[in-house]
């Protein structure tokens, strides 16, 4: 089974400031990594896929890079809808269960 | 317009059993892998079980096999999930999803429902 960590679990940060966050595999998942937004009380929405490409609607703000284990989801510079959790997912294992990561939590400082 | 409108939870005791529905429309169901993911209140997602387009394909996480059984029907449109020997841990709003991309399993969710509650005690 694949595991990904997260971290920071918390990051405090105000509005215009950059967030980063990161996810690591505990194995090479070449590309194949989503991350997810999640408000209170909201369904989780689909942010990057294939750990850089922006999902349709999804302002340029955020940014995805990495590959093989380590990736890092960067908002540039946070409005006040970007406080949320965000959530890492594989999509490569075999069979098809792509475990999610434990997520960050990004709250106003 | 995609849609996906769970339905079927509630309270149920331990040991007990549950069938969680999943209504589908906007979109060609029968054309999609179709997932169940549970969210533990205050706690993260976890993929609970995915199904291919016929229905004969079906995956579990390990934590709910021989317990879960996930089921479509095209003709309704609508996908299931019959939840058996119910334990505290599964706890947790149920979410149905849909991929971004048919006749894949592995594309990332683009539709989820708003999610139905199941609780155990």
């Amino acid at each position: 089974e694949i595991v990904l960590t997260q971290s920071p679990a918390t990051l405090s940060l105000s509005p215009g400031e950059r967030a980063t966050l990161s996810c690591r595999a505990s194995q090479n998942v070449n590309n194949l990594l989503v991350w997810y937004q999640q408000r209170p009380g909201q369904a989780p929405r689909l942010l990057i896929y294939d750990a850089s490409n922006r999902a349709t609607g999804i302002p340029a703000r955020f940014s995805g890079s990495g590959s093989g284990t380590d990736f890092t989801l960067t908002i540039s510079s946070l409005e006040p809808e970007d406080f949320a959790v965000y959530y890492c997912q594989q999509r490569i294992s075999w069979p098809p269960v792509f475990t999610f990561g434990p997520g960050t939590k990004v709250d106003i400082k | 317009e995609v849609q996906l409108v769970e339905s079927g939870g509630g309270l149920v005791q331990p040991g007990g059993s549950l069938r969680l529905s999943c209504e589908a429309s906007g979109f060609t169901f029968s054309f999609y892998w179709m997932f169940w993911v549970r969210q533990a209140p205050g706690k993260g997602l976890e993929w609970v079980a995915n199904m291919n387009e016929d229905g004969r394909e079906r995956h579990y996480v390990d934590s709910v096999k021989g317990r879960f059984t996930i089921s479509r029907d095209s003709a309704k449109n609508s996908l299931y999930l019959q939840m058996n020997s119910l334990r505290a841990e599964d706890t947790a709003i149920y979410y149905c999803a849909r991929p971004s991309n048919s006749h894949d399993s592995s594309a990332p969710i683009d539709y989820w429902g708003q999610g139905t509650l199941v609780t155990v005690s």
